[in-house]
């Protein structure tokens, strides 16, 4: 399967700054990528899914403005933090898909921030 | 809208103890279903996945079978080893745009 990788793997921040995380395809050409987030003992919750070279269609109840994702390339997409607050503290995740719904995920490691 | 529920854990077992991780799903149409696991570390890996009921997933040794008439898809494996400690996610893929839906998670750990 796809390897896919996430940098950084942790990041501490103060509230207030924002964080990009990318999201990197090492040897897949993700047409679709995905962003979740995970709260201790809870389920991956998607927040945004994009296609390269269109804008992210986020899920309801996630702040576009607030996350932002750009996937500028079949083998990269970013997210960023904007305005980073302690409740945004959590583990995100990235997942690629190469073609239509029916095509299998591939997911990155995780980066978890925390937001001081 | 579409969910999944699977068993809390963490779970802990004596190596060669039976699993069973329960998982159940409401969704409507026939959606396809999976289980994925995340060694320490890592990423999501996917480890089986049935797409229409009756249909039995299998890998390495576990087993799921999609059971339409309770919508569940219980893991199990007949004999654990130390090497399948991680956290075993179940997922259905539904929905014009096939996102994944993901159960809490349980963690399993093997003990020798």
């Amino acid at each position: 399967g796809a390897v896919v990788s996430q940098h950084p793997s942790w990041v501490i921040c103060k509230s207030g700054t924002s964080v990009k995380i990318e999201c990197r395809s090492l040897d897949f050409q993700a047409t679709t990528m995905f962003w979740y987030r995970q709260f201790p003992k809870q389920s991956l919750m998607l927040m945004a899914t994009s296609n390269e070279g269109s804008k992210a269609t986020y899920e309801q109840g996630v702040e576009k403005d607030k996350f932002l994702i750009n996937h500028a390339s079949l083998t990269l997409s970013t997210l960023t933090v904007t305005s980073a607050h302690p409740e945004d503290s959590s583990f995100y995740i990235c997942s690629v898909r190469g073609g239509g719904a029916s095509y299998e995920q591939f997911f990155g490691p995780g980066t978890r921030l925390t937001v001081l | 809208g579409d969910s999944v529920t699977q068993m809390e854990g963490p779970v802990t077992l004596s190596e060669e103890a039976f699993l069973t991780i329960n998982c159940t799903y409401t969704a409507t149409g026939y959606p396809s279903l999976f289980w994925y696991v995340q060694y320490p570390g890592e990423g999501l890996q996917l480890l089986l996945k049935a797409t229409k009921a009756d249909d039995k997933g299998s890998n390495k040794g576990f087993e799921a079978t999609y059971r339409k008439e309770t919508t569940s898809f219980h893991l199990e494996k007949g004999s654990v080893q130390v090497s399948d400690s991680a956290v075993y996610f179940c997922a259905l893929r539904g929905g014009s745009q096939g996102n994944l839906i993901f159960g809490k998670g349980t963690k399993l750990s093997v003990k020798p």
